[in-house]
C-alpha cells in the first residue's frame, strides 16, 4: 500500500512569491491534515480536513495561507505571499477511522530567501 | 504555552542498553498518547501508542508507560540499536473516542545510539 505522497520535496523561493504544496493521502483515508514543523519544533496542525470539509482551521493564517480538498482525496495548501518566517518544512497526513495514528509523508522542505 | 514537553533534547546511549525517552503534558484533556520516529528527510513514522485507560504498552523493544497523576510518559527502548538512532517526539491528542482528532507534538528528543 503506497504511503502518503507530497511534491515537491523541496522548494526554494524569494520572499513575496507564490508556493502551492501538494498531497495524495493514502487510499481511503478520510481525514487529511497539513502540518507545519519549524527547526528544532515537533509538528504543529495548519488545517484538517473530514472528507472536503475543513473542520479545523484555527491555526491556519487566512491572511496569506489557503488550502483546499476538493474532491476529499489529494489536498493543496498554497501560501501567498510567502515569508522569510514561512521557511520550514510542511508534513501531510491522513488518518482512517478508528485508532489515531496519523500516517505522515516525507514532507516539503521550503525555503524563502 | 506548550502542552506537551520533552525536555531532553538530545540522548546518547550504548548499543544493548536501555534508552529511556521523557515526555510531560499539562493539558488534563489529553486522553491518548503516540510516539513517532522520525529519520532526517523523512515524515515521522509511528511507533507505538497509549489510551489513558492503561498504564502500560508494550510493543516488542518497545514500551510506552503512562502516568496520568504525573502527566508524565515514557518511551523504553531494549536493547537500544544504532538503527534507533533518530528524532523521537511525543504526541497527544484529546477525545479519542473521536478518532481523528489533532495531534499536539513535543520539540522531540535526538537519540544516538552508540555501537
Amino acid at each position: 500500500e503506497a504511503g502518503v505522497v507530497q511534491s515537491p520535496r523541496y522548494k526554494i523561493i524569494e520572499k513575496k512569491q507564490p508556493v502551492a504544496f501538494w498531497c495524495n493521502p493514502i487510499s481511503g483515508h478520510n481525514t487529511l491534515y497539513w502540518y507545519r514543523q519549524n527547526l528544532g519544533q515537533g509538528p504543529e496542525l495548519l488545517i484538517r480536513y473530514e472528507n472536503e470539509e475543513a473542520v479545523d482551521d484555527s491555526q491556519l493564517p487566512k491572511d496569506r495561507f489557503s488550502a483546499e480538498r476538493l474532491k476529499g482525496v489529494d489536498s493543496t495548501l498554497k501560501i501567498q505571499p510567502a515569508e522569510l518566517g514561512d521557511s520550514a518544512v510542511y508534513l501531510c497526513a491522513s488518518t482512517g477511522q478508528g485508532p489515531n495514528e496519523q500516517y505522515f509523508g516525507p514532507g516539503t522542505r521550503l525555503t524563502v530567501t | 504555552d506548550q502542552q506537551v514537553k520533552q525536555n531532553s533534547p538530545s540522548l546518547s546511549v550504548q548499543e544493548g542498553r536501555i534508552s529511556i525517552l521523557n515526555c510531560d503534558y499539562t493539558n488534563s484533556m489529553f486522553d491518548y498518547f503516540l510516539w513517532y520516529k522520525k529519520y532526517p528527510a523523512e515524515g515521522p513514522t509511528f511507533l507505538i501508542s497509549i489510551s489513558s485507560i492503561k498504564d502500560k504498552n508494550e510493543d516488542g523493544r518497545f514500551t510506552v508507560f503512562l502516568n496520568k497523576s504525573a502527566k508524565h510518559l515514557s518511551l523504553h527502548i531494549v536493547p537500544s540499536q544504532p538503527g534507533d538512532s533518530a528524532v523521537y517526539f511525543c504526541a497527544a491528542s484529546a477525545g479519542h473516542q473521536g478518532g481523528s482528532e489533532k495531534l499536539v507534538f513535543g520539540k522531540g528528543t535526538k537519540l544516538t545510539v552508540n555501537p
